[in-house]
């Protein structure tokens, strides 16, 4: 079946413009993270949604990260007045369940490369 | 701190030759330990992962990893590596209780034919 898919594949924005990204995981999977990918920060965990459970957004760096995910399927990663810090590949993954329990495996899409000039 | 610890930014190996690529984490209890594979333009594979049980975990495309407590460890190896093995490969953790991958910086596999 169809693996996990986000776009754009690529986005390039101005300093201060406000940027959504797009998720939409496997059919089934109840879980769906965001991650960055950064030349100096490696990869780090964003925002973690199970369910119809509160989400976890431990990872957010800063309150202009916002996410949502509707109908528990697709999910937005909005990016409000973004810097050039915020450039980064913005990799999202789901599983069946979540890590914690059964320890499901993660599929993740291809990323969006975010360049922000 | 608690961390992933990938001791070997960048590995170069001849085709054919064995591989063993670093991983250690530094959590008080054992957490589910992972190595994932991406590939240059390409989404994270996962390619095998330990919780439990036997240490000795085989994964896909002929790798497998080691889980040593004492060590804190799981290292990923194989015992000859093709050209197209070539990638860079992340080492993470799951804190039990927990639902997020931490990872480790990566390492840069470059294989000479």
């Amino acid at each position: 079946g169809a693996g996990v898919s986000q776009s754009p594949s690529n986005k390039v924005t101005e300093k201060g413009k406000d940027v959504e990204l797009r998720c939409d995981p496997i059919s089934g999977h109840t879980a769906l993270y965001w991650y960055r990918q950064s030349l100096g920060q490696g990869l780090e965990f964003l925002i973690y949604f199970q369910g119809n459970s509160a989400p976890d957004k431990s990872g957010l760096p800063s309150d202009r990260f916002s996410a949502e995910r509707t109908g528990g399927s697709v999910s937005t990663l909005t990016i409000q007045r973004t810097q050039q810090e915020d450039s980064a590949v913005y990799l999202c993954a789901s599983s069946l369940e979540g890590l914690s329990g059964s320890g499901s495996e993660q599929y993740f899409g291809p990323g969006t490369r975010l360049t922000v000039t | 701190a608690q961390s992933v610890t990938q001791p070997d930014i960048h590995i170069t190996v001849s085709e054919g030759a064995s591989l063993e690529l670093r991983c250690n984490y530094s959590y008080g209890a054992t957490p589910y330990l992972f190595w994932y594979v991406q590939s240059p333009g390409q989404g994270l594979q996962l390619l095998l992962k330990y919780f439990s049980g036997d240490t000795l975990v085989q994964g896909i495309k002929g790798f497998e990893a080691e889980f040593k407590r004492s060590q804190s460890s799981f290292n990923l190896r194989k015992p000859s590596v093709h050209w197209s093995d070539a990638a860079e490969y992340f080492c993470a953790v799951v804190r039990g209780g927990y639902n997020k991958l931490i990872f480790g910086a990566g390492t840069r596999l470059a294989v000479h034919p």
